[in-house]
């Protein structure tokens, strides 16, 4: 079983639909959860962190669920600039800017 | 101020050659991150170094594959013999022990073994 597992998708959503992504862990001493999003033939980029109560950025919200080890993100009103892979990222050792694991990705293309 | 950054950006080479993967880290942090980039793997971490030390090299596929960090701004992630299965991207990334988890990447180098 992989560590951290993704639907790759793609999602295809048209402007202004809601979309959610979900992602499963493996390790349940896995500490603190993250989503990157990375753009076609681009590096990956923080797009925000994960907390145990839920938190919001805008127009995006991600959830943690720990009983299920289960992570979501959820993108309201989407651009087409939103359309990219979203990673789910999980660090299982704890600690500052240590080993981050990476899911494959799940693909969200946004059209008109 | 720049981010990490990778050379060359692309690399073909033949089976057998020696590839060579640069990377120079955002100036100041102390962990330094090299990565393998597939669509049927994903992301991979292949080592990481804290303050020009490897911590985990586990992720390193075999012998042919051997990284270094002589100094704070410099790495290098070398692959002697090349092979046709070794052609991916190869992302760099580093850290700072004051930034909680973030981790920059490079634009990373893409490598084809032909």
């Amino acid at each position: 079983r992989k560590e951290v597992e993704q639907d790759p998708g793609p999602f295809n959503v048209p402007e202004g639909a809601t979309v959610a992504f979900n992602c499963t862990y493996s390790n349940s001493a896995s500490q603190s959860f993250f989503w990157y999003r990375q753009d076609c033939r681009k590096e990956p980029k923080l797009l925000m962190s994960v907390y145990s109560s839920g938190n919001e950025d805008g127009r995006f919200t991600a959830q943690l669920n720990r009983a299920s080890q289960y992570i979501s993100l959820l993108i309201r009103d989407s651009k087409l600039s939103d359309s990219a892979t979203y990673l789910c990222v999980v660090n299982v050792e704890g600690g500052t800017a240590s080993k981050l694991t990476f899911g494959t990705g799940t693909r969200l293309q946004v059209t008109l | 101020d720049a981010g990490v950054i990778q050379s060359p950006r692309h690399e073909v080479t033949e089976m057998g050659q020696e590839v060579t993967l640069r990377c120079k880290p955002i100036s100041g942090h102390d962990y330094l991150f090299w990565y393998r980039q597939t669509m049927m793997r994903g992301l991979e971490l292949l080592i990481y170094f804290n303050n020009n030390v490897p911590i985990d090299d586990s992720g390193m596929p075999e012998d042919r594959f051997s990284a270094k960090m002589p100094n704070a701004s410099f790495s290098t992630l070398k692959i002697q013999p090349s092979e046709p299965r070794d052609s991916a991207v190869y992302f760099c990334a580093s850290g700072s022990s004051s930034i909680y988890y973030e981790q920059f990447f490079g634009p990373g180098t893409r490598l084809t073994v032909l």
